[in-house]
């Protein structure tokens, strides 16, 4: 089955630039969705195919993807950014949804 | 405004069954394809299944094939997964996700913009 590689962890100081990675085997040849979950709240939307934005979310969030790394790019990180990311893609060939592990990006 | 709402969560005991419903309100529900995602406590996101637009087409995650089954009532705009078979490593909150689109294969690019709140499963004796 196909697989997503998050790292765990990433920390920024207020004011820098986050980016979050999702790595997978050709995963330039899918298109990508990222997810923000704050603490005991539902995931939300963030990036979708790749590098779009749904509305109301800021232009801070960025995506992009390219050969076997997806990223997530948070510009000008604020405190309320703090909260975990998640990947996410269809696979076609075993027909299921697949989430990466997570990233919990903490705001120094 | 779109809203997805679960419910039917509680705590059961191992081998036996559980049926989690999810509403939906604020689109045209027969036009959008569904997804469980459950979570266990400290653990990241997992897929569970999705049911398409109209009925017709189901997947399953591989730890709950065979177990759970999804389903939906159009008269009712409602979402269902039927649960059997629990054990503790099902333990945890399940969300309820629409899809952006119909979850038709060849179709859809199989991603969630909504999300309910979720409802906690713990599976105990």
């Amino acid at each position: 089955s196909y697989v997503l590689t998050q790292s765990p962890s990433v920390s920024v100081a207020p004011g820098e630039t986050a980016r979050i990675t999702c790595g997978g085997n050709n995963i330039g040849d899918r298109r990508i969705h990222w997810y923000q979950q704050s603490p005991g709240q539902a995931p939300v939307l963030v990036v979708y195919d790749d590098r779009d934005r749904p509305s109301g979310i800021p232009e801070r969030f960025s995506g992009s993807n390219s050969a076997n790394t997806a990223t997530l790019t948070i510009s000008r990180v604020e405190a309320g950014d703090e909260a975990d990311y998640y990947c996410q893609v269809w696979d076609d060939d075993t027909t299921q949804v697949v989430f990466g592990g997570g990233t919990k990006l903490t705001v120094l | 405004q779109v809203q997805v709402m679960e419910s039917g969560g509680g705590v059961v005991q191992p081998g036996t069954s559980l049926r989690l419903s999810c509403g939906a309100a604020g689109f045209t529900f027969g036009t959008k394809g569904f997804h469980w995602v459950r979570q266990a406590p400290g653990k990241g996101l997992e897929w569970v299944a999705v049911i398409s637009f109209d009925g017709s087409n189901e997947y399953y995650g591989d730890s709950v094939k065979g177990r759970f089954t999804i389903s939906r009532d159009r008269s009712r705009n409602r979402v269902f997964l039927q649960m059997n078979s629990l054990t503790a490593a099902d333990t945890g909150v399940y969300f309820c996700a629409k899809d952006v689109g119909p979850a038709v294969a060849g179709l859809s690019s199989y991603y969630f913009d909504s999300w309910g709140q979720g409802t906690l499963v713990t599976v105990s004796s």
